[in-house]
């Protein structure tokens, strides 16, 4: 059982370059997520989906763009990158917003994307 | 508006003495608490998680937290620290009413080091 799985796990981007990041989930999970992590900041929500089709802002959505045409995949997508969103990028899912699966855990976090802007 | 506050940045502690990381939430509704760990160059794990069930939660790897509704703490202890426990820790808050932002609320983390 593969969890969540984030790709790529490295990547180094000259700035003005756009990228794209993928996410996948293989636990049937509606709840999707991207989160970024930077020192001393803990983790900050970009931007969220609760199911197929659908997208919402998160707490930090200024340069970013996702996707969710398929229930098993979220993309994170950089048009333009900066400097400023060299960062630790996490992935994540959920069964549902407030309901616990069966394994006992609410969310299950990908293993994290490297992102560096020159 | 919810909020988590991890009053440490970071926590250093000798091998085989206790460990206490301190965390404070603020929530409009009863709250779902979490701790995840997070070791150097990973993902996240969860390590204890409380429901509204009992208040004293036990988690793995030894740890456990008291939720104190009246303090409004969550504080996460352990009563004898080993080397591998040497990582960053994440209080986190969900109201469980929902809310426009997503599922969780992260604490900005406390690193804990643990000396031989």
């Amino acid at each position: 059982n593969a969890g969540v799985t984030q790709t790529p796990k490295f990547r180094v981007l000259k700035t003005g370059q756009s990228m794209t990041l993928l996410c996948a989930q293989d636990m049937n999970h509606e709840y999707m997520y991207w989160y970024r992590q930077d020192p001393g900041m803990g983790l900050r929500l970009i931007h969220y989906s609760v199911g197929e089709g659908t997208t919402a802002k998160g707490e930090v959505p200024d340069g970013y763009n996702v996707s969710r045409l398929k229930k098993q995949n979220f993309l994170l997508g950089l048009e333009s990158a900066a400097p400023s969103q060299t960062s630790v990028y996490f992935c994540a899912s959920s069964l549902l917003r407030t309901v616990l699966d069966s394994f006992g855990n609410t969310i299950y976090f990908g293993e994290g994307s490297w992102l560096t802007v020159v | 508006a919810q909020s988590v506050t991890q009053l440490d940045s970071h926590v250093s502690v000798s091998e085989g003495t206790p460990v206490l990381l301190r965390c404070n939430y603020s929530s409009s509704y009863s709250p779902s608490l979490f701790w995840y760990v997070q070791h150097p160059n990973k993902g996240l794990q969860l390590l204890l998680k409380y429901t509204s069930a009992a208040t004293l939660v036990k988690g793995i790897n030894g740890f456990e937290a008291e939720f104190k509704k009246s303090e409004t703490s969550f504080h996460l202890t352990k009563p004898s620290a080993h080397m591998s426990d040497a990582a960053e820790y994440f209080c986190v808050v969900s109201d469980r009413h929902g809310g426009s932002q997503g599922n969780l609320i992260f604490g900005k983390g406390t690193k804990l080091s643990v000396k031989p």
